[in-house]
This record gives structure tokens, sequence and C-alpha cells, in this order.
């Protein structure tokens, strides 16, 4: 069974740039989950979707962060513009849905960001 | 006070001793707690899971709750130089998994 695909892995940018994330969660999995990880923290949630629509982004900093799934499948998270603090390690995750109880997450390898 | 806390370590111990590692958290009505291992450049990968007050042994792992003192821990007897990772913690305010909250994470030094 194939896991949660990201892309890119790495992306450096400057200041004021847009950058995006793809996610490919695992196939027929309904939940879909962004986290943000700094260096020697946890993961905080960005935006948690249940199939196409989005459950709980009350972690997403709606100013200048979006994210998509369009058809419940494949999801986008974007930042523009993006700034110095965005430095981090965004991971994707996905997880079968409510109806699987308890429901484990799965991470994708995350895509580094490194903003200049 | 943060809501999941964790010793950021380094802990180190020799290899085929236990090590114990510990959680704290501040939401008195969670529900659920995880123990996820994640290897330097990797991503989390979940290894225990534990609903209930009491013992949870899976393999080398035991994961112990105690909801009146909020507490959490993780045991890793016989441990190995491969054990050697950051342990996150996690609290969760629902009993499906989807809802949780991550520690900072301890880091884990298994010397050979």
């Amino acid at each position: 069974e194939a896991g949660v695909v990201q892309s890119p892995r790495y992306k450096i940018i400057e200041k004021k740039q847009p950058v995006a994330f793809w996610c490919n969660p695992i196939s027929g999995h309904n939940t879909l989950y962004w986290y943000l990880q700094n260096l020697g923290q946890g993961p905080e949630l960005l935006i948690r979707y249940e199939n196409e629509e989005a459950v709980d982004d009350s972690q997403l900093p709606k100013d200048r962060f979006s994210a998509e799934r369009l058809k419940g499948v494949d999801s986008t998270l974007k930042i523009q513009p993006a700034e110095l603090g965005d430095s981090a390690v965004y991971l994707c995750a996905s997880s079968p849905g409510l109806a699987k109880s308890p429901d484990t997450q799965y991470f994708g390898p995350g895509t580094r960001l490194t903003v200049l | 006070q943060k809501e999941v806390e964790q010793n950021s370590g380094p802990l180190s111990v020799p290899e085929g001793a236990i090590a114990s590692l510990n959680c704290t958290y501040s939401d008195r009505v969670s529900q659920s707690f995880f123990w996820y291992r994640q290897y330097s450049g990797k991503s989390p990968e979940l290894i225990m899971s534990i609903y209930s007050n009491g013992d949870k042994e899976d393999g080398r792992f035991t994961a112990q709750l105690n909801k009146a003192s909020q507490y959490v821990s993780l045991l890793i007897r016989d441990s190995q130089p491969s054990d050697s990772a950051t342990y996150l913690c996690a609290v969760g305010r629902d009993n499906y998994g989807q809802n949780f909250v991550f520690g900072p994470g301890t880091r884990l030094s298994v010397l050979p």
C-alpha cells in the first residue's frame, strides 16, 4: 500500500514569494491533515479535512495561508507571501475517517521549507 | 502552561536498559493518548495508543496512563540503538484520534 505522498521534499524561496505544497493521501482515507513542525517541536495542526470539507482550520493563519482539497482526495497548501518565520517542515497526514475508531494518522515525509 | 509537556532530553540510556519517557497534559477531559516515534529527518510514526487508566503492553513497549495525575508514560524495555529517536506524546480531545495536540518530544539516545 502506498503511503502519503508529498511534494516537493525541499523548497527554498525568498521572502514575499508564494509557495505551494502538494499532498496525496493514502487511497481511501477520508481525513487529511496539514501540520507545521518547527525544529525541536512537535507538529502543530494547521487544518483538517473530512473529505473536501475543512472541519478545523482554527490554527491556519488565513491572512497568508490557504488550503484546498478538491474532490476530497489531493490537497494543496499555499503560502502567499512567505515570511522568514514560515521556515519549517510542513507535514501532511491522512487517516481512514470516523468509520474506523480509533482513527490512526499516517504521516507523509514532509516538505522542508526554507525562506531566505 | 503548555497543553502537553515533555522533557526535551536528550535522555541517554545504555543498550539493554529500560528507557522511561514521560508526558504531562493540562486538559482534564482528554480522552486519547498516543506515542509517536520520529527519527531525525523523518516523519512521525505511531507506536502506541492508550485510552484507559493503567498499562498497555506491545512487545518491548509499555504505555502507562494515569488520568487523575494527568500523566502518561512510555517504557521501552531492552533498549536498542535503533530506538534512538525523538518520542512525541500526543493527547486527544476525543476518542477517535483525529483531534490531538503534540508535545515537543523527548530525544532518546541508546548507547551501544
